[in-house]
């Protein structure tokens, strides 16, 4: 099966900064990639998506790319602001598994004013 | 995701009970999804459905029972095998389409506490 790995576990920037998270994959039948936000005791949130056939994805200061050939994909978050500090998730979801998500085990951000 | 409800918001368990936790959509979605989340931790899947009357095991189902009466309805039951059930439950909803991923959608989730 799947198996996604998250990159830093915490990290921690100075408002303004830029800030990148990394996920790596291990099947090559994941076609698609989301990004949840969860702030403490919220449900997860949606932040941005990619499918395979596309290499990058900007959404205002919210950024994703995927490597397919590396398996690697990763979220960039520019002109970090105080409220962007929550905890991310990557996910991986395989072709073959009607949607079942993998993810990986979280990053979290703490952007300092 | 705001067409995804969850019930109660909080619940408390004595030991031995089994206890039921509430999720629905009127998003017409065919997938619903479990998935336990410990403090600080990630997000394991319980049991998913992408069909009425079917269900899988993901990857911690021990201790848990799911049914698929209703498109719109995917209850969990904890029972009192599940030993260890104080987290926080999240419910998830998405449209399948074949050989394609898609978001899933949260609820809000219930924060389940054994006394």
């Amino acid at each position: 099966g799947e198996n996604v790995e998250q990159h830093p576990s915490t990290l921690s920037v100075q408002e303004g900064d830029s800030a990148v998270i990394k996920c790596t994959y291990s099947d090559s039948a994941s076609n698609y990639f989301p990004w949840y936000k969860q702030e403490l005791g919220k449900r997860p949130q949606l932040i941005i998506d990619i499918r395979s056939n596309v290499g990058e994805k900007k959404d205002q200061r919210i950024a994703v790319t995927l490597n397919k050939t590396a398996k690697h994909f990763s979220l960039h978050i520019t002109e970090t602001q105080p409220e962007d500090s929550a905890v991310y998730f990557c996910a991986a979801s395989p072709t073959y598994n009607f949607n079942k998500f993998y993810f990986g085990s979280g990053t979290k951000l703490n952007v300092k004013p | 995701d705001g067409g995804i409800t969850q019930s109660p918001k909080y619940l408390f368990r004595k030991e031995g009970q089994n206890v039921t936790l509430s999720c629905e959509q009127n998003l017409n979605h065919d997938a619903m999804y479990w998935y336990r989340q410990d403090p600080g931790q990630g997000l394991r899947l319980i049991y998913y459905s992408h069909i009425v009357n079917d269900f899988q095991k993901g990857d911690i189902a021990e201790g848990y029972s799911v049914s698929r009466e209703k498109k719109e309805s995917f209850p969990l039951t904890v029972t009192s095998a599940q030993k260890n059930p104080t987290a926080f439950y999240l419910c998830a909803s998405s449209s399948v389409v074949e050989h394609s991923g898609g978001p899933q959608y949260f609820g809000p989730g219930t924060r389940l506490t054994v006394l």
